[in-house]
């Protein structure tokens, strides 16, 4: 069982909906990660939370620590929301620290 | 220019060739790191360094090589490139603790 859960893997929508996308996590994190990944491949930081809510325009993350679940959430959906969204959880391990990845989730907002 | 840049963007090669991934970041990030992408997966680490003289495997490090030249210059080879290793290549730098990850755009690189 992978350590960080993405659901729904892939989601299809139209234009001004209300979009959640969940990451659910088996493991004490420090941090986790909201990233965005567009169809040329590069990859950008969305959000990084280890407590409550953060709002970016249009996106709202939130987190439960004690339920080990996470949302992004996208208001008034855009086309060019259009992309993969993944989770990535940071933790901390005798190790060291080390990023762990969700699959992603293929977000398409149709017109 | 972009704060992590990454060389090529995309390669074809060949079974059994040598061929060097580049990565140079203006972050002034110490740590950086090298990871995989595949359809279906997650981003999987293949490399890390913390520092100049600190190079660490991966979740997936076989049939791979790494130097970190300077602070922010950090390679990824592949000394005899199979078919499986055909996947999307991603740089990434970032600071001490869970803040402040840069990734690059990404090197599409395909053995045939």
């Amino acid at each position: 069982k992978n350590e960080v859960e993405q659901s729904p893997q892939n989601l299809t929508a139209q234009e001004g909906e209300f979009i959640t996308i969940n990451c659910s996590y088996s493991v004490g994190i420090s941090a986790l990660h909201w990233l965005q990944q567009h169809p040329g491949g590069g990859i950008v930081s969305l959000f990084m939370l280890s407590s409550g809510k953060k709002k970016h325009g249009r996106l709202i993350a939130t987190i439960n620590i004690q339920e080990k679940h996470s949302s992004l959430h996208i208001t008034a959906s855009h086309p060019r929301d259009s992309a993969v969204y993944i989770c990535a959880i940071y933790t901390q391990e005798t190790s060291g620290s080390r990023l762990t990845f969700g699959e992603g989730t293929q977000l398409t907002v149709n017109p | 220019d972009a704060d992590v840049t990454q060389t090529p963007r995309n390669r074809i090669t060949k079974t059994g060739k040598r061929i060097m991934l580049e990565c140079s970041q203006t972050k002034g990030h110490d740590r950086m790191y090298w990871y995989r992408q595949d359809p279906g997966l997650g981003l999987r680490l293949i490399y890390y360094s913390f520092d100049v003289k600190d190079i660490n495997k991966g979740e997936i490090s076989d049939g791979y090589s790494v130097s970190r030249q300077a602070q922010a210059k950090f390679s990824l080879s592949l000394e005899s490139a199979i078919p499986n290793q055909t996947a999307l290549y991603f740089c990434a730098t970032s600071d001490a603790g869970p803040y402040g990850y840069t990734f690059g755009s990404g090197t599409r690189l395909t053995v045939v």
